[in-house]
Parts: C-alpha cells; sequence; structure tokens
C-alpha cells in the first residue's frame, strides 16, 4: 500500500531552467509534506515543507506547492544548479508533529551544465 | 562534527548471524528513529524513540530489537539475519515538532 507515490524515477533538465518534481499521496489525513534531498552515500537531507493549510512554500530557489483536492504536490527549483543533482524524496504525516514520515520512492534529478 | 554518526557504513555478514548497528546524535534532541530503504527504495520507519521511550514500533519482526541507553543514543541489534534483511538502514532525530528530520549516512547490510 503506497501512500506516497512519486511516479518520475528521473528526471533531467537544462542548467538554468526550471526543475518541477511531482508527488500524490492517497491518505487523505496527511496533513503536512515534507520534500528532502539525497546525495549518494549520505543520508536524506530536509529541503522543504509545507503544511495542509497553505497552498505554497517558498525558500529561495525551492517552492513546493500543495493542491489538496487532487493530493498532489510539486516542488520547483528556479533555476536549476549542477548541485541540484540528487535523489529527491517526497514525505507526508499526518498530526502536525507526529514524526512518523510515510515517504515516496524518490525522483532523480540530473542537472545538465 | 558529524550530527547524526552511524557505525559501521557497511556490514557484510551471514544469515543466522546476529548482528548490531549504532546510532549517536549530537544535535540534544528527544526523539531517534530506525528506517530502512528496501531494494525498492522505500524509506520505512521502523522504531521511534522519545527520550529512551519507545513511541513508534511499525510492523517488524521481533528479531530487531532497538535500544536506547539515553536520548542520544539509538541502536538496533538484529538477531538470525536472513536474507531479506539485506537494505541500508538510516537512524534519524529530531526535535520532534516539525517532521524535520536529520538522518544519519546509512549502514548497508548486506546478508549472504
Amino acid at each position: 500500500d503506497q501512500q506516497v507515490k512519486q511516479n518520475s524515477p528521473s528526471l533531467s533538465v537544462q542548467e538554468g531552467r526550471i526543475s518541477i518534481l511531482n508527488c500524490d499521496y492517497t491518505n487523505s489525513m496527511f496533513d503536512y509534506f515534507l520534500w528532502y534531498k539525497k546525495y549518494p552515500a549520505e543520508g536524506p537531507t530536509f529541503l522543504i515543507s509545507i503544511s495542509s493549510i497553505k497552498d505554497k512554500n517558498e525558500d529561495g530557489r525551492f517552492t513546493v506547492f500543495l493542491n489538496k483536492s487532487a493530493k498532489h504536490l510539486s516542488l520547483h527549483i528556479v533555476p536549476s544548479q549542477p548541485g541540484d543533482s540528487a535523489v529527491y524524496f517526497c514525505a507526508a504525516t499526518s498530526n502536525f508533529g507526529n514524526e512518523k514520515l510515510t515517504f515516496g520512492t524518490g525522483t532523480r534529478l540530473t542537472i545538465i551544465p | 562534527d558529524t550530527a547524526v554518526s552511524q557505525t559501521p557504513k557497511y556490514l557484510v555478514t551471514q544469515m543466522g548471524n546476529d548482528k548490531s548497528i549504532k546510532c549517536e546524535q549530537n544535535l540534544g534532541h528527544d526523539t531517534m528513529y530506525w528506517y530502512k530503504q528496501d531494494s525498492k527504495k522505500f524509506l520505512k520507519i521502523m522504531f521511534s524513540y522519545n527520550n529512551k521511550e519507545l513511541i513508534i514500533n511499525e510492523t517488524v519482526p521481533n528479531r530487531f530489537s532497538p535500544k536506547s541507553p539515553d536520548k542520544a543514543h539509538l541502536n538496533l541489534h538484529i538477531n538470525s539475519l536472513e536474507l531479506g534483511d539485506s537494505a541500508v538502514y538510516f537512524c534519524a532525530s529530531s526535535r520532534g515538532v516539525t517532521g524535520e528530520l536529520f538522518f544519519g549516512e546509512g549502514s548497508r547490510l548486506t546478508v549472504l
């Protein structure tokens, strides 16, 4: 039962362009969503999050959009840089403060110089 | 100065053996976790401890036993290792408020 899905296992984007990573979820109880970034041989690192009371959260080059009716969120990276090449995991949780995160399987983003 | 450190990073062992993975965090967090990333890249929670008390215990075989001697340490002991236990095990910690976890580098366990 995969409650958080990232249907694109990989994505390649030219440097300077916008990268859009997508995530879908099925559990309507989820109310807090996060994106993590992972480099090879390292653990995931927190990138950005959004509460279900918002539909957008921005932090520098990173913006997360939440569409609750579609149970869909996306991460936009503008402009994309070579250092953004990594695996990006979407995660969700219910009950703000409950640390039981449900992760997607990740999207490998490659930024082409 | 590593915030969440796990040892060993790599572990190769035979079926039936018992092994342990250690985790330490120096962030002063109250909550620590073990996550497992299997061959299909699913990252799933196994256990969570808050201030040495077990608060999340997912459907994990009882061959897996976490131990938290203090709130800065959470070790994972695995008895009678099976082939399906091969995975990368991540330790993490958090302040317990925002869902923001700090992960260690992972320990890759290979069972032959």
